[in-house]
């Protein structure tokens, strides 16, 4: 089915352990996103990707990095994982309409423990 | 001020019930606007665009007041299947269509 897949859907990390979150989307959508879910907090955008080649910044991007490594992929890489990003973390693209009507799809999430 | 909020409920209504939720955002600059539902550990799903006219979707009707910087979603007949948390979502203008998310606000349709 078409939509975003997120690789993997679980993971435990120790602290100071890197990792990456994979991504991609099979919709020929321009726009991509790295969200954070936490209990009480909503969802916080920690960076996204406007285009092919260009990444941005948003809300939390403090410990992560990413790479819009293509059109169709968006990866998030945390260096060195700390406790405090323990979280459900979402991947999401959506077309930049014209009108600006469009939503986003989101992957299923990955559900990351940092001990 | 927080980029948009909402009362986080929890709602609990019986079924057949008509029930409100209402949402206020910080920048008048944004341009669109969304009702998302979220299942239990599950991803938001696209429920609705909220249009300046006001919007229908069956049992669902969405508002929009520019003016006061408030958004509503209003469903009639409840379903137990509506048993969900329902995201007030705000573009974030000049960032390449990126969204704000409310907290959500829960709701829980009772037999």
């Amino acid at each position: 089915n078409a939509g975003v897949t997120q690789t993997p859907k679980f993971q435990v990390l120790k602290t100071g352990q890197s990792m990456t979150l994979q991504c991609a989307q099979d919709m020929n959508h321009n726009s991509m996103y790295w969200y954070r879910q936490d209990p009480g907090m909503g969802l916080r955008l920690i960076y996204y990707s406007a285009s092919e080649g260009t990444t941005d910044k948003g809300e939390v991007p403090n410990g992560y990095n990413v790479s819009r490594l293509n059109k169709r992929e968006f990866s998030l890489r945390l260096e060195s994982a700390a406790p405090s990003q323990t979280s459900v973390y979402f991947c999401a693209s959506s077309e930049v309409p014209r009108g600006q009507r469009g939503g986003y799809t989101f992957g299923s999430g990955t559900r990351l423990t940092v001990v | 001020r927080k980029e948009v909020e909402q009362d986080p409920g929890p709602f609990n209504v019986p079924e057949g019930a008509t029930v409100a939720f209402n949402c206020t955002y910080s920048n008048s600059a944004s341009q669109s606007f969304f009702w998302y539902r979220q299942d239990c550990r599950k991803e938001p799903k696209l429920l609705m665009s909220v249009y300046s006219s006001g919007n229908e979707d069956g049992r669902f009707t969405a508002q929009l007041n520019r003016a006061s910087q408030y958004i509503s979603l209003l469903i009639r007949d409840s379903k137990l299947s509506d048993s969900a948390t329902y995201l007030c979502v705000v573009n974030r203008p000049n960032s390449g269509y990126a969204l704000n998310f409310g907290k959500g606000t829960s709701l829980l349709v009772t037999p």
